[in-house]
């Protein structure tokens, strides 16, 4: 039922892109997307629903494939406070309102 | 921005004793969750509660147990503290933020709990 997260971590250097991806098993009805600093809590960053539109939080954005029950986290011109691990949680449909997470994308963002 | 509130931050224990982590918020959500991890890994929810009186199991088997008399309070109770029991323990409230019933969670700052 844990999403899977690719890639385990990346190595950016500031201002190049970078792709996340989450995917699972289960029809799913929402992913949702945390990034978490060093000794932080996860903060919210943005929730994507089935049948929902692509959505944008600065200049990372994020999409939802339903039929593929998969999500891309798009990291445009990468910024040093990029720098984190991205984590997917993924609700399933029944709405249990449970949210599962995955292992996680460490983000290293290069100078 | 959320308010949840968790007590203590950072707590060294040794093996056998009783601890309760304190986690509040003034939102007024109903949902609230807890979720244990080790340093750079992935989140394991270990309990959730749907409002007053109601919780239930997480996914990762847990020892500890937890209570919700009020809406804004979710602690967190170990009996028996063990090495085992060393990580760190998050919790979050989520409400509903859209006009399709999608809800975001908000964390909690985290207890960084060490069993010697």
């Amino acid at each position: 039922q844990q999403p899977v997260q690719s890639p385990q971590a990346v190595i950016l250097r500031e201002g190049e892109d970078a792709v996340i991806n989450c995917s699972s098993s289960k029809a799913l009805y929402s992913v949702h997307w945390y990034r978490q600093k060093h000794g932080e809590a996860p903060v919210f960053l943005m929730i994507l629903l089935k049948g929902g539109e692509q959505m944008r939080h600065e200049k990372i954005s994020a999409s939802f494939n339903e039929k593929k029950q998969q999500s891309s986290l798009y990291l445009t011109a990468s910024q040093l406070s990029y720098s984190g691990t991205y984590f997917c949680g993924t609700e399933v449909e029944g709405r249990d309102d449970k949210i599962i997470f995955g292992k996680g994308t460490r983000l290293h963002i290069l100078p | 921005e959320a308010d949840i509130y968790q007590t203590p931050r950072y707590l060294v224990i040794g093996t056998g004793k009783k601890i309760t982590l304190e986690c509040s918020q003034t939102m007024g959500h109903d949902k609230m969750y807890w979720y244990q991890q080790d340093p750079g890994m992935e989140l394991h929810l270990i309990h959730y509660s749907y409002g007053v009186n109601s919780t239930e199991k997480g996914d990762l088997s847990s020892e500890s147990t937890v209570s919700r008399i009020r809406t804004e309070h979710f602690p967190l109770t170990l009996e028996s503290a063990r090495p085992s029991h060393t990580s760190q323990y998050l919790c979050a409230s989520s409400e509903y933020t859209g006009t399709s019933g999608e809800h975001t969670q908000y964390f909690g700052p985290g207890t960084r709990l060490t069993v010697l």
